[in-house]
Formats: C-alpha cells, structure tokens, sequence
C-alpha cells in the first residue's frame, strides 16, 4: 500500500530563512506528487504537483519542489520565507491510474516569526 | 474557478442521531468526489471515493452503512452519518476533481462535526 512519510512536523523559522520540508513516498510504480497547503481557517490549496517531466516544479507564492526518484522524495523548498506562510502543508501522492485517489502525509506545521 | 462548498459549516448532534453533509460543486462539473476525515493536529484520512450515478468505494476500515454517501448529480454529494457516536466527531472534508483528468483535487472548507 502506499503511504507518504513527512519528516518534519513542526518547524518554526524567522522571516527570510529557508526552507525545505521532506517528503518520501512508498510505491512502486509510477506516481503523481502534489504539495498541498492549509492556512489558518481555510481549505487546502494546491501549491504545487508533478506529474512527468523536469523534475523541479515551480508552485505558487515562490514555492518549489524537486522530484527524486531514487530516493522517492519529494520535498518542497522556499527560499525565503514570509510570515503569511504560516501553515500546515501537506504531502500527498496518487497512483498513475485513473482513480485520482489522494494519499496524504502526516502534515507539517510552519510557524514564521515576524 | 473550480470552487467547492460544503454545508453545514458546524454541526452538533445528539448521539444516536444521524447528520447529513452536502458537498458541491459550485462552478464546474465533478465526475468524482472525495470524502476525507482529518482528525486534529493529523492528516486527511480518505474515507471514500464517490463517482456520479455509481455506489461509493470505501477505504479499508470505514463503515460504508454508518457513513452513507450519495452521489446524485454532477454539483452534488452528500455523506450521511448515521446513528452518529461521540467517536465519530471530527472534521469532514470533501474534494471534487473535474473530467479534465488533470487528477487535481479541489477541496471544500471542511465541516466539524460534534457529536454529544
């Protein structure tokens, strides 16, 4: 089955530091990968995904990940963060087929100080 | 574009009782939608996959005759909770994805349900 492990589950970092936030999936085959993020009283919205192609996908708000197949990762980066990205972000991970059907990660909470 | 509603927002009910929560599409057409169960400080657990016209498929573990889902038109689904318990309170979350077969999930805002 597959599952999808977030390394990080609170980070909190002051305005303009990087960030990298981790992700692994388990699957043998061929996946599809979002970024999926959760602001403070609001749904989830898609930063980000991959689906084939350059590995290095750009999102939304300066977000960005980098699909490693070798080492089934897919972690998500911002250069400098800002305070209005205080949130949850979550992993996920679908199956190519045409299901659609979303496997999340545990989530991660960032917390950016002023 | 592509924006998802659900209703109620909040719900309390007295256990025993049964709730039911709707799911819509508000400005484009959901071939299939999504019911999640996210718990708090955790993760979005899908608890079923529901297309159009067609019964829901379960994820292993959750009680398709306690969690009864509806998928009648297009815009709409809903997810019935019967003979709700204190256990089953929790933030429900639908998705819809269109035909479009980008597999991109839209999310609704979710609705907490309190069960006393």
């Amino acid at each position: 089955a597959q599952s999808v492990s977030q390394h990080n589950h609170h980070v909190i970092l002051s305005e303009a530091a990087s960030l990298e936030l981790g992700c692994n999936y388990s699957y043998g085959g061929t996946v599809n990968l979002f970024w999926y993020v959760q602001y403070p009283g609001q749904h989830l919205q898609l930063l980000l995904k991959y689906f084939s192609g350059d590995p290095l996908v750009k999102g939304i708000k300066g977000f960005e990940a980098e699909f490693i197949k070798s080492k089934f990762s897919f972690n998500l980066r911002k250069p400098s963060v800002q305070w209005s990205d205080t949130a949850e972000y979550f992993c996920a991970v679908s199956d190519s087929g045409n299901t659609g059907k979303l496997i999340f990660g545990q989530g991660t909470t960032l917390q950016v100080k002023p | 574009g592509a924006v998802v509603s659900q209703h109620p927002s909040w719900v309390i009910c007295k256990s025993g009782t049964s709730v039911k929560i709707e799911c819509r599409s508000l400005d484009f057409q959901a071939t299939t939608m999504f019911w999640y169960r996210q718990f708090p400080k955790q993760s979005l657990m899908l608890m079923a996959t529901s297309n159009e016209g067609s019964k829901a498929t379960y994820e292993q573990g959750v009680e398709k005759d306690k969690f009864l889902i509806n998928h009648a038109s297009l815009t709409l689904s809903t997810l019935t909770v019967t003979s709700a318990h204190p256990e089953d309170s929790s933030f429900y979350i639908c998705s819809a994805t269109t035909p479009l077969g980008t597999y991109e999930q839209y999310f609704g805002p979710g609705t907490r349900l309190t069960v006393t």
